[in-house]
């Protein structure tokens, strides 16, 4: 049981580029979501999905779009790369009850020069 | 809205010493979970413990023991006889009615010096 995946681990982006950060689940959670870390900051939440097809905005989503067309994926777009988008990001997934808690992927750390 | 205040930043202890990390909380909702999560050096997030706002139970695991009290919004954790291993950031979390997003703090850097 992988749980929730990531890829890549580790990205150089130039300022300008854009990519697809990877989450997939393989638990059947309804509930994914998008954050990113900053050194002394906690995780922000980016954005959030209840279930395929539907998408909401988190605290930050300004410079990322998603989509979610399966239950299991939830790719991250990141369109134009800025300095300000370097941060680790994680995806977690939740069954929608909130007893069962939350599972995180291990994170990818985005540097953008 | 939904807040949590991790008022230390970093504390540095000698192994052995008990230490405490703070979370203060505030929510509007009557229903609500609270977490601790353990991020170690090499990054991954660690669930720690999840505690509903109905359960004021302290709960107790080995080192690790939990404070919950409504009447100040305070979760804390404390670990007992601090060892190297412990040295992570720890993030207070919580997450209000049935919106089911996660708000964290912002963390406590704990370092255990030998």
């Amino acid at each position: 049981n992988a749980g929730v995946t990531q890829t890549p681990k580790f990205r150089i982006l130039k300022i300008g580029q854009s990519m697809t950060l990877q989450c997939a689940q393989d638990m059947n959670h309804n509930y994914m979501y998008w954050y990113r870390q900053d050194p002394g900051m906690g995780l922000k939440l980016i954005y959030y999905s209840v279930g395929a097809g539907i998408t909401d905005k988190g605290e930050v989503p300004n410079g990322y779009n998603v989509s979610r067309s399966t239950t299991e994926d939830f790719p991250l777009r990141l369109e134009l790369a800025a300095p300000s988008q370097t941060s680790v990001y994680f995806c977690a997934s939740s069954p929608g009850t909130v007893n069962y808690g939350y599972t995180f992927g291990s994170g990818t750390r985005l540097t953008v020069v | 809205a939904q807040k949590v205040t991790q008022a230390q930043t970093e504390i540095s202890v000698v192994e052995k010493e008990d230490v405490t990390l703070d979370c203060v909380y505030e929510t509007r909702d009557t229903t609500y979970y609270l977490f601790w999560y353990k991020q170690p050096p090499s990054g991954e997030l660690v669930f720690l413990i999840r505690r509903n706002s109905f359960d004021e139970q302290n709960e107790i695991s080995g080192r690790y023991s939990w404070n919950f009290q409504k009447s100040t919004s305070s979760f804390n954790f404390t670990i007992t006889a601090s060892q190297v291993v412990d040295s992570a950031v720890y993030f207070c979390a919580l997450v209000g009615g049935s919106n089911y997003k996660l708000t964290f703090g912002k963390g406590t850097l704990l370092t255990v010096n030998p």
